[in-house]
C-alpha cells in the first residue's frame, strides 16, 4: 500500500523568510510522481510543484523548490521569500503508475505567514 | 490552461433527497476523472475513479449505490448522492487527468444535508 505522511500539522513563517514543509512517502513502485498542492481558503487545489521519481534533479518553480531524497523516500518543499499569499494548506501527494493514477494525499500542513 | 468546471459550488438539501454534482472539462477530453471527499480540516480521500464509457471503480468503504457516478462523455462526469443524510455533508472535489500534464481540479462542491 502507498502512504504519504506529513508530520507537521501547522507551520508558521515570517514574511520574506524561508520555510520547509516535510513529507515522507512509502511505495514499492519504481514509477511514480510526487506533488505539492496548495489549498487556500477558497479550497481550490493549486499545483505548486511536481517531481518525477526517475529524475534526480530537484524540481524548482520560482520561489518553490523541493528536496527529493529518493532513497529516504522524502520529499520536502522549501518556500523562499515567503509572502502573505502563501498562507494556505499544503498537501503532499503521490501518484503511482506515472501521472495517470489517482493521487494519494498526506494529511496536510497549515502554513501561516506573519507580516 | 486546462479547466475543470464543477457545479454547483454549494448546495443545501433535505435529508432523503438526491443531489447531483457535475464536473466538466472545458478545453480538453478527460478519459479519467477522480472524485474526492474532504471533511473539514482533513485531507482529500479518494472515493472513486471514473472512466468514460465504463463503470466507476469505488474505493473500499464507499457505497456505490449511494454515490452514483456517471461518466457518459469525455467531458462530463457526474456524482449523485442518493438519499442524502447529514453524515454525507462534506466537500466534494473532482479531478481530471489531462494527458501528461497531470491533474486539474474542479473548484469543489460544499454539500450540506439538513
Amino acid at each position: 500500500a502507498q502512504t504519504v505522511t506529513q508530520s507537521q500539522p501547522e507551520m508558521s513563517v515570517q514574511e520574506a523568510e524561508t520555510v520547509t514543509l516535510s513529507c515522507t512517502y512509502d511505495t514499492s513502485e519504481s514509477d511514480y510522481y510526487l506533488f505539492w498542492y496548495k489549498q487556500p481558503p477558497s479550497r481550490q487545489m493549486i499545483l505548486v510543484i511536481r517531481q518525477e521519481a526517475y529524475k534526480q534533479q530537484n524540481a524548482t518553480e520560482n520561489r518553490f523548490s523541493v528536496n527529493f531524497q529518493k532513497a529516504a523516500k522524502s520529499f520536502s518543499l522549501k518556500i523562499s521569500d515567503s509572502q502573505l499569499g502563501d498562507a494556505a494548506m499544503y498537501f503532499c501527494a503521490l501518484s503511482i503508475g506515472g501521472s495517470q493514477g489517482n493521487l494519494i494525499f498526506g494529511k496536510g500542513t497549515k502554513l501561516s505567514v506573519k507580516p | 490552461g486546462a479547466v475543470v468546471s464543477q457545479h454547483p459550488s454549494w448546495v443545501i438539501c433535505k435529508s432523503g433527497t438526491s443531489v447531483k454534482i457535475e464536473c466538466r472539462s472545458l478545453d480538453f477530453q478527460a478519459t479519467t476523472m477522480f472524485w474526492y471527499r474532504q471533511f473539514p480540516k482533513q485531507s482529500l480521500m479518494l472515493m472513486a475513479t471514473s472512466n468514460e464509457g465504463s463503470k466507476a471503480t469505488y474505493e473500499q468503504g464507499v457505497e456505490k449505490d449511494k454515490f452514483l457516478i456517471n461518466h457518459a462523455s469525455l467531458t462530463l462526469s457526474t456524482l449523485t448522492v442518493t438519499s442524502a443524510h447529514p453524515e454525507d455533508s462534506s466537500f466534494y472535489i473532482c479531478s481530471a487527468i489531462q494527458g501528461a500534464r497531470g491533474y486539474t481540479f474542479g473548484s469543489g462542491t460544499r454539500l450540506t444535508v439538513v
